[in-house]
């Protein structure tokens, strides 16, 4: 089956940088994703990686190693806008077509 | 650009009834995927259309159904609601460029759905 694991929580100080995990299994991985989501608000798309390596764009990077099925999304100097969940999702050619698996989500506080 | 828009944004219903809740993608997306999502949870996958046909299904049973139109706006049904149905349902569009294209996905708000 199809599973991605993050932590639930991560908690860091304005200003500083915050490493978010995520391992995946999946039976036909194509890539993955990463999107930021507020309270109340709709899912944002932040990055996507196909790739080893990694993707910078502004303050957000994301990496990806396919041999190890993982990746991360790293945030550099933090603001307290940055408090909201973050998924990864990998996209999965497998049986039953095209899907993407979306993790349970990792909730960033960023404290003053 | 319009972006992606879905109505209703809330509903009630209660249990047994049918709903059908819409979403009209982003300008020059021929791809639309279907997301119930729990509080608390990341979005599950319910389907994606892609031309107007169903091109990939997540765990969901039969009595969740969807349309896709010849404009690419969408429709998601779902018929004999449970209580368990109560989430929120996020459509995304996308363009089937391919690579980083293909998998931008921007998503509509949302409808919140209330089974009773």
């Amino acid at each position: 089956g199809q599973s991605l694991e993050q932590p639930s929580e991560v908690t860091a100080v304005e200003g500083a940088i915050v490493q978010i995990n995520c391992t995946y299994q999946t039976s036909g991985f194509y890539g993955l994703s990463w999107y930021q989501q507020h309270d109340g608000g709709a899912p944002t798309f932040l990055s996507y990686n196909a790739l080893d390596g990694l993707e910078e764009t502004g303050r957000f990077s994301s990496f990806l190693s396919r041999s190890d099925s993982y990746g991360y999304l790293l945030l550099q100097e933090l603001q307290m806008k940055d408090s909201a969940s973050y998924f990864c999702a990998v996209r999965d050619g497998g049986t039953g077509g095209f899907k993407t698996i979306f993790g349970a989500g990792t909730r960033l506080f960023v404290k003053a | 650009e319009t972006g992606v828009t879905q109505s209703p944004t809330h509903l009630i219903k209660t249990r047994g009834q049918q709903v059908t809740l819409r979403c009209s993608s982003q300008s020059g997306h021929n791809t639309v995927s279907w997301y119930q999502q729990a509080l608390g949870q990341g979005p599950q996958f319910i389907f994606q259309y892609y031309r107007e046909e169903e091109n990939g299904r997540g765990n969901f049973p039969p009595r969740f159904s969807g349309l896709q139109f010849p404009n690419y706006s969408s429709e998601l049904n779902v018929n004999a609601l449970e209580l368990d149905d109560s989430a929120l349902y996020l459509c995304a569009s996308s363009s089937r460029g391919g690579g980083r294209e293909q998998e931008t996905q921007y998503f509509g708000p949302g409808t919140r759905l209330l089974v009773l």
